[in-house]
């Protein structure tokens, strides 16, 4: 079983949608939880990390955990077109080992 | 500065060449990283160096070889590659290995012929 696992879509919304992504993840002990942002061509930035569980809302996004099911989100608010990148969350070890889920193809049309 | 670089941002090499990758930061990060990434896959770690120590190496082949020269500085020197090692190649940094913000830099595209 991967540590962490993600739906690849590949998803395609209209503008202003409300997007949802999501993933799971195989051991309970893991307590930070991140989410990537990789436009094609670049590096992955950091959207949001989370510790734990409950939501984290950082404008048009929100990050939520729920530990007891071993699920983590990230809500895309009124969805633009700059949006359309690869989402890919990510669990992190003490150490720095940093291990990401497939990564979730979004699109966003006017 | 608060941006990690990368160079080259493209290389093309056969597989008797001895080539290296150059990644550099002046962020005052202590902890600095390389992840491989192949199409449509995410980032895979492949080495860290903790305060220019390396103190995670995920089962890399021994062709791909890292440097940390000091605490802005960090190298991957190939040598011998495999056409299935053509990924992009990226580079990350964090504060302290116990930070969990990781900035990437863009990465250099490797093409092994």
């Amino acid at each position: 079983q991967k540590e962490v696992e993600q739906d690849p879509g590949p998803l395609s919304v209209p503008e202003g949608a409300i997007v949802s992504l999501n993933c799971t993840y195989s051991n309970s002990a893991f307590q930070y939880f991140m989410w990537y942002r990789q436009y094609s061509r670049k590096g992955p930035e950091l959207l949001m990390y989370t510790y734990s569980s409950g939501n984290k809302e950082d404008g048009r996004f929100t990050a939520q955990v729920d530990k007891s099911s071993k699920y983590i989100s990230l809500f895309i608010r009124d969805s633009q077109p700059s949006d359309s990148a690869t989402y890919l969350c990510a669990i992190i070890y003490g150490g720095g080992k940093l291990t990401f889920g497939q990564g979730t193809i979004l699109t966003v049309h006017p | 500065d608060t941006e990690v670089t990368q160079t080259p941002k493209h290389l093309v090499m056969g597989m008797t060449n001895k080539k290296s990758l150059k990644c550099e930061q002046h962020m005052g990060h202590r902890a600095m990283y390389w992840y491989k990434q192949k199409a449509k896959k995410p980032p895979e770690l492949m080495f860290v160096y903790s305060y220019e120590k390396l103190s995670i190496n995920e089962s890399v082949p021994s062709r791909f070889s890292p440097e940390c020269p000091n605490s802005s500085l960090l190298n991957l020197h190939l040598h011998a590659l495999q056409p299935e090692d053509s990924a992009l190649y990226l580079c990350a940094s964090s504060i302290t290995p116990r930070d969990n913000e990781q900035f990437f830099g863009p990465g250099t595209r490797l093409t092994v012929l």
